[in-house]
C-alpha cells in the first residue's frame, strides 16, 4: 500500500533534549511537508521540500530543523530552542505538478514535554 | 496574506440531516482547495478536492463547491450518519509556490 508513515506515533521530550520525528513516503512524490497543529488552530507549515538536498522555511521554523537527504524522507528534528513544542506534528506529501496534486498526509506523531 | 476561515467551529445535528460547511479565504489566487476529514488524534484524509478552474467536485454523499470571486467554498453532506463525526478542514494551495494554508476546522457531531 502506498501512503505516508509517520514515526514514533507518541514521543516524550525532556528539556533541552533535542528529538527527531520520523516521516516516509512511498508515493514517489517530489514534495514533503511538516505541520504543527494546535488544539483549535489550523495547521502550520513548520518546513517544506521540494527536491531532494533542498528545503524551505514556512512560517514557524523557528527551533526545528529538516532534512532531505532522499526523496522518500523527511525527517524533522525539534531542538532544545523550540520553547514549546507540545503538540501534535503532520508531515504530508504532494506532486509538485500533474494530475494528482492533492495532499497526502500521515498519521501525525504526538509530542509532549516532560 | 491569505486567510482560510471556517465557521462554524463546531456542529451538532440529528442523524439524517443534510448540512453544509463553510470556508472563505481572502486571496482568490489560489491553485486548488482542498477539503480533509480528521479524527481524534489521527492524520488528515483527503475528501476532495477542487482545482482553480473548476466549480464543484463530488464524492458519494459529499459535495464541495468553490466561488473563487467571492473566497468562497462550501462542503455540503447529504444524510448525515454518525461515523460522520469529525473535524473537517478546509485548505488551499497558493498559486507560485507549494505552501497551503488551512482553516481552523469545523467540528461535526452527528447524533443518532
Amino acid at each position: 500500500d502506498g501512503g505516508i508513515t509517520q514515526s514514533p506515533k507518541y514521543l516524550f521530550r525532556k528539556e533541552g533534549q533535542n528529538v527527531t520525528l520520523s516521516c516516509e513516503q512511498n508515493l514517489n512524490h517530489d514534495a514533503m511537508y511538516w505541520y504543527r497543529q494546535d488544539p483549535g488552530q489550523g495547521l502550520r507549515l513548520i518546513y517544506y521540500s521540494q527536491i531532494v538536498n533542498d528545503f524551505q522555511k514556512g512560517d514557524i521554523a523557528e527551533g526545528y530543523s529538516v532534512s532531505r537527504e532522499k526523496k522518500e524522507s523527511f525527517p524533522l528534528t525539534v531542538t532544545s530552542a523550540q520553547k514549546n513544542p507540545t503538540a501534535f506534528y503532520l508531515c504530508a506529501s504532494s506532486m509538485i505538478s500533474g494530475q494528482v496534486p492533492e495532499a497526502f498526509f500521515g498519521q501525525g506523531t504526538r509530542l509532549t514535554v516532560v | 496574506k491569505q486567510e482560510v476561515t471556517q465557521i462554524p467551529a463546531a456542529l451538532s445535528v440529528p442523524e439524517g440531516e443534510n448540512l453544509v460547511l463553510n470556508c472563505s479565504f481572502t486571496d482568490s489566487a489560489i491553485y486548488n482547495l482542498q477539503w480533509f476529514r480528521q479524527d481524534p488524534g489521527k492524520g488528515l484524509t483527503s475528501l476532495l478536492l477542487i482545482q482553480s478552474s473548476q466549480r464543484e467536485q463530488t464524492s458519494g454523499r459529499l459535495n464541495a463547491s468553490l466561488d473563487k470571486s467571492s473566497g468562497r467554498s462550501t462542503l455540503y453532506i447529504a444524510a448525515s450518519q454518525p461515523g460522520d463525526s469529525a473535524t473537517y478542514l478546509c485548505a488551499v494551495r497558493l498559486t507560485g509556490g507549494f505552501k497551503t494554508i488551512f482553516g481552523a476546522g469545523t467540528r461535526l457531531f452527528v447524533k443518532a
